[in-house]
């Protein structure tokens, strides 16, 4: 898991701006996962990638995109569209046919 | 979609004794089944996992157990330990490339 990070660890928006949380890993892993945590509500799945260039809508993909330019980068944004964005973000991966999740350290998201 | 329910949502025990958390999965499909430990403000981490072609599996003072006929499995923590205290996710998957559904938790709280 020390191969997966995130950053920033804490980011603070206002309404209406978009903001994008970073996630990076260095385990030549093939696909790469965002959750979205909420107190008492689990881990719910917003977008992931299987591989470089495509992606696919998870659970709760309305008011959030991605991109999967690189293999080791998936970025989050995080738009204004999403009326409700304080949560917890966790980012994971996991190499081809192997189902072990390894998570980042999360990104802590505060709308003022 | 897979859907994975998980009981109880709170588990208070006392020290040694033992803990069970058990989780329902929808889809016979399903394959995977991990089980991660989230301390608080933490990511979380793969505690045991079990696939479908076995029924249990122990790792120290944990143990999985996996009935598939009913679509259930289960914790099982012996001997607790302050340490234990922490949420536990249960998640289940037919995806080779690890894409996971997870149940909503449980608060595991051992107290001396």
């Amino acid at each position: 898991d020390g191969g997966i990070t995130q950053s920033p660890k804490y980011l603070f928006r206002k309404e209406g701006q978009n903001v994008t949380l970073s996630c990076e890993q260095n385990l030549n892993h093939d696909a790469m996962y965002w959750y979205r945590q909420d107190p008492g509500q689990g881990l719910r799945l917003i977008y992931y990638s299987q591989i470089v260039n495509d992606f696919q809508k998870g659970d709760i993909a309305e008011g959030y995109s991605v991109s999967r330019e690189k293999k080791e980068s998936f970025p989050l944004t995080v738009t204004s569209a999403q009326k409700n964005p304080t949560a917890f973000y966790l980012c994971a991966s996991t190499p081809r046919s192997y189902n072990e999740q390894f998570f980042g350290p999360g990104t802590r998201l505060t709308v003022l | 979609g897979e859907n994975v329910e998980q009981h109880p949502s709170t588990l208070s025990v006392q020290e040694g004794d033992s803990a069970v958390i058990k989780c329902t999965y929808s889809d016979s499909a399903s394959n995977y089944f991990p089980w991660y430990k989230q301390e608080l403000g933490k990511r979380p981490q793969l505690i045991i996992d079990i696939r479908s072609n076995v029924g249990e599996k122990k790792d120290q003072r944990i143990a999985v157990t996996l009935n598939k006929t009913a679509k259930h499995f289960s914790l099982h923590i012996t001997e607790t330990q302050p340490e234990d205290s922490a949420v536990y996710f249960c998640a289940a998957s037919t995806d080779s490339w690890g894409k996971l559904q997870f149940g909503a938790g449980t608060q595991v709280v051992v107290t001396p």
